[in-house]
């Protein structure tokens, strides 16, 4: 079944404790992206990838890091998470001729 | 820049009644838009895109270039439609991935 897989579904942690939060799509696309999801404030792009090794940072990529080793992974990284990054995290992937993206189920992150 | 803007956030109609969510963007270029809908407690799901110009689970949309508008409608909602709905834009030489979203229109049909 062709998907996008997010792990893991709920976390809650500390401030400043390192996490990632791991995106595998096996639809062989070539683009790859993370959101986040608040309320009011809809879907912002947070860092995207239009191929392996290439990366790029969407609307709101502060206090995030990502990597794109492999086609099939794109891992979302929060080096020292605070509050205000708990929200609904999505991850997408998507072929280059627009057919739209295919979202993962999303990570719902608390950091306390 | 480009921007999607979605009036209602909440939307709520009775079963039967045709339902019209609106979207508007503003983009210098020639857009590309999307419907996604989030039913409860799952993932977003793509539900058309002007381009293919169909109709999905009864819903339209179309471009309107001259009032940028995007709207989404339906002659007759079902209980079953009540979800998020997120109007998106993405350049059309863009290929999807600067993809912007609306901040989202819920909408609640009570039987």
């Amino acid at each position: 079944e062709a998907q996008v897989t997010q792990n893991p579904r709920y976390l809650i942690t500390v401030t400043g404790k390192k996490l990632t939060v791991t995106c595998s799509q096996n639809m062989n696309h070539e683009y790859m992206s993370w959101y986040r999801q608040d309320p009011g404030l809809g879907l912002r792009q947070i860092y995207y990838s239009m191929n392996v090794e290439v990366t790029d940072k969407g609307d709101v990529p502060e206090g995030y890091k990502v990597s794109r080793k492999e086609k099939r992974n794109f891992p979302l990284i929060l080096e020292s998470p605070s509050p205000n990054q708990t929200s609904l995290y999505f991850c997408a992937s998507s072929s280059p001729d627009r057919h739209g993206y295919t979202f993962g189920s999303g990570t719902r992150l608390t950091v306390v | 820049a480009q921007r999607v803007t979605q009036p209602e956030k909440l939307l709520s109609v009775f079963k039967g009644a045709p339902v019209e969510l609106k979207c508007n963007y503003s983009y210098s270029g020639s857009p590309e838009l999307f419907w996604y809908v989030q039913y409860s407690r799952q993932r977003l799901q793509l539900l058309l895109r002007h381009i293919s110009r169909e109709s999905i689970k009864g819903f339209t949309a179309d471009l309107n270039k001259g009032e940028t508008s995007f709207h989404l409608k339906k002659p007759f909602a079902q209980e079953e439609d009540s979800a998020m709905y997120y109007c998106a834009l993405s350049p059309y030489n863009n290929a999807g991935n600067m993809l912007t979203f609306g901040g989202g229109t819920r909408l609640m049909v009570k039987p």
